[in-house]
């Protein structure tokens, strides 16, 4: 059974910085490219950030560039989300979410981490 | 990256169909056949329901389906049921510069 469990989330100052961290389980973690999506209050998702299964790759939306870093431990099954001078916009619950050989599409996810920046 | 272009809401009666747009451009929608669906109910992990433009994943009924012409996407939803009822995702790949991009989601109400 595949799961996915994000952690690390919480309440953080602007301009502070948070690593969020998606233990993976169930599935080859090395084979798959994977994403952090997110959810404001009351807007979409929006995609984040990617990397490939290996690590080599990376892909960040322009709205992050710069401040929000994906990696990943395949040693650990473990993917990481850096986020550096984090800003009130950036409340959101974080998904992590495995893709597939279809590129782009996610066939798992977790069930969120909640992140909230405010003074 | 701009979002792709969906209705905010859209509803029908039990048994009904439900069809949602989802509009992007040539580099996106356009460009690849790589178009995703995702129900999601608040407060739980979203669930594929279409990838690939028109295919299902094993376990989402037939009930779901989706197509493409040109730039827009589209994911019908047939023989409504109460539990249908939840904010519907599309998302495109987008290429390697941009990755992919989600629509703005559709709430679709059972009435």
């Amino acid at each position: 059974e595949v799961r996915l469990v994000e952690s690390g989330g919480g309440l953080v100052q602007p301009g502070g910085s948070l690593r969020l961290s998606c233990a993976a389980s169930g599935f080859t973690f090395s084979a798959y490219t994977m994403s952090w999506v997110r959810q404001a209050p009351g807007k979409g998702l929006e995609w984040l950030s990617a990397v490939s299964g290996s690590g080599a790759y990376t892909y960040v939306a322009d709205s992050v560039k710069g401040r929000f870093t994906i990696s990943k431990d395949n040693s650990k099954n473990t993917l990481y989300l850096q986020m550096n001078n984090l800003r009130a916009e950036d409340t959101a619950r974080y998904y992590c979410a495995k893709g597939t050989t279809v590129a782009g599409t996610f066939d798992y996810w977790g069930q969120g981490i909640l992140v909230t920046v405010s003074s | 990256q701009s979002a792709l272009t969906q209705p905010p809401s859209a509803s029908g009666s039990p048994g009904q169909s439900v069809t949602i747009s989802c509009t992007g451009t040539s580099s996106d929608v356009g460009g690849y056949n790589y178009v995703s669906w995702y129900q999601h109910h608040p407060g739980k992990a979203p669930r594929l329901m279409i990838f690939e433009v028109s295919k299902r994943p094993s376990g989402v009924p037939d009930r779901f389906s989706g197509s493409k012409s040109g730039n827009t996407a589209s994911l019908t939803v047939s023989g409504l049921q109460a539990e249908d009822e939840a904010d519907y995702y599309c998302s495109s790949y987008a290429g390697t510069n941009n990755f992919m991009v989600f629509g703005g989601g559709t709430k679709v109400t059972v009435l």
